[in-house]
């Protein structure tokens, strides 16, 4: 399987601040990833498909503006919460399709204040 | 609609002994049913993955069945461990959605000693 990192594993914010995100595929060339967001006792709604060097699809409901999704290299793909507000608090994974599996990154709670 | 559905929500059982969970889903046609195991604050951990034409698949203490005639899986845990306790969740990728899956909300098991 594929070993996945996120970095900032946790991260704390002013609301109006931006805040990025961080997935990296560590040992798999990675053209597709994905970013869900998960909210307390909920479980993993995707929130967009991560396209190396294209633009990211994103999902129904889901603002493109807000949260920029930038996949630059087969094995980095950065999530950007622009202008942060306490709603967008929740627990954010990243995925690497690997054939027909995903293997998901270990998540970044973001806060914010 | 395509749907996931788990139960129990949430279980607690005495340490050392075995668990079933259950999955019914009304995707179809399906590429594959997995489950996955997420501890609290950390990201889903791939336990099994079966085709639509597997019946069941092992990985150590843990052994996923699968019925397509009546959509309806289970997840058997053996011999319980305090370790188990986590939040186990039940996927199914649409074979018309290419890799993008459904998610269950999840079984929250607990292990008491």
């Amino acid at each position: 399987g594929a070993v996945v990192s996120q970095h900032p594993s946790w991260v704390i914010c002013k609301s109006g601040t931006s805040v990025k995100i961080e997935c990296r595929s560590l040992d798999f060339q990675a053209t597709t990833m994905f970013w869900y967001r998960q909210f307390p006792k909920q479980s993993l709604m995707l929130m967009a498909t991560s396209n190396e060097g294209s633009k990211a699809t994103y999902e129904q409901g889901v603002e493109k503006d807000k949260f920029l999704i930038n996949h630059a290299s087969l094995t980095l793909s950065t999530l950007t919460v622009t202008s942060a507000h306490p709603e967008d608090s929740s627990f954010y994974i990243c995925s690497v399709q690997v054939h027909n599996e995903q293997f998901f990154g270990p998540g970044t709670r973001l806060t914010v204040l | 609609k395509n749907q996931v559905e788990q139960s129990p929500q949430s279980l607690i059982i005495l340490e050392g002994k075995n668990c079933t969970l259950q999955c019914n889903y009304t995707v179809s046609p399906f590429s594959n049913l997995r489950w996955y195991k997420q501890d609290t604050g950390r990201g889903p951990v791939s336990l099994t993955i079966m085709t639509f034409s597997e019946n069941t698949k092992s990985n150590g203490r843990y052994t996923a069945t699968l019925d397509a005639d009546t959509k309806q899986s289970s997840l058997h845990i053996t011999a319980s461990q305090l370790s188990d306790s986590a939040s186990y969740i039940c996927v199914v990728s649409p074979r018309e959605y290419g890799n993008k899956l459904v998610f269950g909300a999840g079984t929250i098991l607990r292990v008491k000693s």
